[in-house]
């Protein structure tokens, strides 16, 4: 069974530009989080999608943004890229969101470095 | 989000078992006790989790108070690939899918 898939692995880009990151997740899962960290801040929640639709978010500015597709594939968009915003970007998936699940699987991460 | 203490870095030698600690006294009567671990160079990895009963599974035990304000846990035996950073995460029975972090402990294993 593949893993959570994250693409790209690593990318680098300019101050004022703007980027979009994609997860693929484990076949059957249809809850995706997406998640930053960076080492001042250690790992913060973005926002959690589950069947297209936004179901939590984290506290953060609304440059950053995302969406989920019928086929449960997640991207994550942040726009005016700024300096700080260079940082490990991991997405996690779940089977279902709901008391009975249990554990979420990570990707490897994106490293976004913004120059 | 109740939040969850944990010593900065812990260490160990290859092969002896290894007692991680969390404090959590805010934790309420719905949310169990997660926990994770992070690798070098990769994203974290689930281990194990928690109610109020002690759990096994395959990677580690966990131990959990009676008043649920603490539990520990336990890498039965560790191997150098066991050295990661620790994350002791409280997450409520509701279908919240936010997971907390916390910073963690780093974990060094010693040949």
């Amino acid at each position: 069974k593949a893993g959570v898939t994250q693409t790209p692995r690593y990318l680098i880009k300019t101050r004022g530009q703007q980027v979009t990151l994609s997860c693929s997740p484990i076949s059957g899962h249809r809850s995706v989080s997406w998640y930053q960290q960076t080492p001042g801040q250690g790992l913060q929640f973005l926002f959690e999608y589950f069947s297209e639709t936004q179901r939590n978010k984290g506290n953060f500015p609304g440059r950053f943004s995302g969406r989920q597709f019928s086929n449960s594939r997640s991207e994550m968009n942040v726009s005016t890229l700024e300096l700080g915003d260079s940082a490990l970007y991991l997405c996690a998936s779940s089977r279902l969101p709901g008391p009975m699940n249990t554990e979420a699987f990570f990707g490897q991460g994106t490293r976004l470095t913004v120059v | 989000d109740a939040k969850t203490t944990q010593p900065n870095s812990m260490e160990s030698n290859e092969e002896e078992p290894v007692h991680l600690p969390c404090n959590h006294s805010t934790i309420s009567g719905t949310d169990y006790i997660h926990w994770y671990r992070q690798l070098p160079s990769q994203g974290p990895e689930y281990v194990i989790h928690g109610l109020t009963s002690n759990v096994n599974n395959r990677m580690a035990s966990l131990a959990i108070a009676e008043d649920r304000k603490s539990s520990t846990l336990i890498l039965h035996r560790a191997t150098l690939r066991d050295a990661a950073v620790y994350y002791c995460i409280l997450r409520d029975n509701f279908g919240n899918e936010k997971l907390t972090f916390g910073t963690g402990t780093r974990l060094t294993i010693i040949p």
